[in-house]
C-alpha cells in the first residue's frame, strides 16, 4: 500500500525549534518530489515547501512565509522526509500534512496525503 | 505570487443538485491546475489535475475544465458523500499556491 505517514508534531514555545518527519512506503522514494502543507485551526491548505527527486539532484522550494527558518531535507536510505522548523511562531500553529508529488503531464501534483501531525506554538 | 481566487467560498446545495465552483488565477498558468476535496479532520484528496483529468477512483460526476486564468469544478449530481471543502492549487509558478476554499453544505 503507498501511504506517508507523518510525526513529530508537538507544543512548543515560540521561538523554539521543532522536526517533522514523514515516512514513506509503498513505492519508490527517490523517484517523488515530496511536499510539505500546513493547516491552521480552522483555515485553507497552505503550502509550505518542496523537495524535489533524485533525478532533480533533491532541490527545495519554500513559501515565504517559511523561508529562512524551515528547512526540509530527505534521507533516502529511511525513506523519509523531514521538515526541520526553527524561530517558531504562533502563526506556525498548524496541522502539518506531508504529500507525494508525482508528475501528470508537465506539472507535480499531490497525489497521496499523509494523515498529519498537530504542531502547536505557544505564546 | 500566482492569488487563487475560489467563489463562491460558500454554498449550500441539495443531493442531486448540479454544482459549480470557480477557481480565478491572477495570471495564465495554463492547465497547472488541481482539485481537491477535503472533509473535516482528514486530509486533502486529489480529484482532478491537470485542470481537467480525473484522478483514478473519482467518480465520474466530477469533472473539471478551463486554462488560463479561469478554471471551474463541477459536480453534476451532488451526493451525501460529496458535502466536503474544496480548494484548487496552482502548480505553474513557486511559490505553490491554494485557493481560499469553497464549503459545501447540505441544504
Amino acid at each position: 500500500e503507498v501511504q506517508v505517514v507523518e510525526s513529530g508534531g508537538n507544543l512548543v514555545q515560540s521561538g523554539g525549534s521543532l522536526r517533522l518527519s514523514c515516512v514513506a512506503s509503498g513505492f519508490t522514494f527517490s523517484d517523488h518530489y515530496m511536499d510539505w502543507v500546513r493547516q491552521a485551526p480552522g483555515k485553507g491548505l497552505e503550502w509550505v515547501g518542496r523537495a524535489r527527486n533524485k533525478a532533480n539532484s533533491y532541490t527545495t522550494e519554500y513559501a515565504a512565509s517559511v523561508k529562512g527558518r524551515f528547512t526540509i531535507s530527505r534521507d533516502e536510505s529511511k525513506n523519509s522526509l523531514y521538515l526541520q522548523m526553527d524561530s517558531l511562531k504562533t502563526e506556525d500553529t498548524a496541522v502539518y500534512y506531508c504529500g507525494r508529488g508525482a508528475w501528470f503531464g508537465s506539472t507535480v501534483t499531490v497525489d497521496v496525503w499523509g494523515q498529519g501531525t498537530t504542531v502547536t506554538v505557544s505564546s | 505570487d500566482i492569488q487563487l481566487t475560489q467563489s463562491p467560498s460558500f454554498l449550500s446545495a441539495s443531493v442531486g443538485d448540479r454544482v459549480t465552483i470557480t477557481c480565478r488565477a491572477s495570471q495564465g498558468i495554463s492547465s497547472y491546475l488541481a482539485w481537491y476535496q477535503q472533509k473535516p479532520g482528514k486530509a486533502p484528496k486529489l480529484l482532478i489535475y491537470a485542470a481537467s483529468t480525473l484522478q483514478r477512483g473519482v467518480p465520474s460526476r466530477f469533472s473539471g475544465s478551463g486554462s488560463g486564468t479561469e478554471f471551474t469544478l463541477t459536480i453534476s449530481s451532488l451526493q451525501p458523500e460529496d458535502f466536503a471543502t474544496y480548494y484548487c492549487q496552482q502548480g505553474n509558478t513557486y511559490p505553490l499556491t491554494f485557493g481560499g476554499g469553497t464549503k459545501v453544505e447540505i441544504k
